[in-house]
């Protein structure tokens, strides 16, 4: 009964390092999510996957990037870790083709703690 | 552009009371849906309750009701025979009928005291 899986849990960078977020969801939805939470704001949208083989823009892209490198994996990758990008990151994933049956319910990961000095 | 507020950071509740949280959105979308997610300390995020916005009936979950009101664009949770357990961030969230994208407000942190 895994879900959405993160890994890693915690993980500390210097400024200038990079690094993979991994994620990866056994209930074969069709749409990923990458998620940052920061104190005070919520959630905020950094990627998002529709389906395989596609990839879209949410609110904060900048200094990431993301492969959906197959139906279940979706990656984010911080090539140049900077102290604004210590947050929370989590990833989610929905059916999206089953909008109004409940497709629309997004199901979230335990999150990844990232602290770039 | 979508929004969602959150005007209460936090709350407090002595257990076996009722509490409510405030949500209130904006869109030009007629078609939506709108969440109430749960963030306990352990920081997963649990779905609580669910909307759509065509259907007049409130949600309910066991002891979590919603107010949902169409017109005036507000969306409360009200958490029923509180419980220490129900200590945590909640996050109401909205998405359009024709996106995947999902739009949080802020939090409130509610803490339920014995």
């Amino acid at each position: 009964n895994a879900g959405v899986t993160q890994t890693p849990k915690f993980q500390v960078l210097k400024t200038g390092q990079s690094m993979t977020l991994q994620c990866a969801q056994d209930m074969n939805h069709n749409s990923m999510y990458w998620y940052r939470q920061d104190p005070g704001m919520g959630l905020r949208l950094i990627y998002y996957s529709a389906s395989e083989g596609t990839t879209d823009k949410g609110e904060v892209p900048n200094g990431y990037n993301v492969s959906r490198l197959n139906k279940r994996e979706f990656s984010l990758r911080l090539e140049s870790a900077a102290p604004s990008q210590t947050s929370v990151y989590f990833c989610a994933s929905s059916d999206s083709g089953l909008a109004g049956v409940g497709g629309d319910i997004q199901y979230f990961g335990a999150g990844t703690r990232l602290s770039v000095l | 552009a979508q929004t969602v507020t959150q005007s209460q950071p936090e709350m407090s509740v002595q257990e076996a009371e009722t509490v409510t949280l405030s949500c209130t959105y904006d869109t030009s979308e007629n078609n939506y849906y709108l969440f109430w997610y749960k963030q306990p300390p352990s920081r997963q995020m649990i779905l609580v309750i669910r909307q759509e916005a065509y259907k007049q009936q409130n949600a309910t979950e066991n002891r979590f009701s919603v107010n949902f009101q169409k017109a005036a664009k507000s969306f409360s949770l009200k958490i029923s025979d509180s419980q220490l357990g129900d200590t945590a961030m909640y996050f109401c969230a909205l998405r359009s009928y024709n996106t995947d994208k999902l739009i949080f407000g802020t939090g409130t942190r509610l803490q339920v005291f014995p």
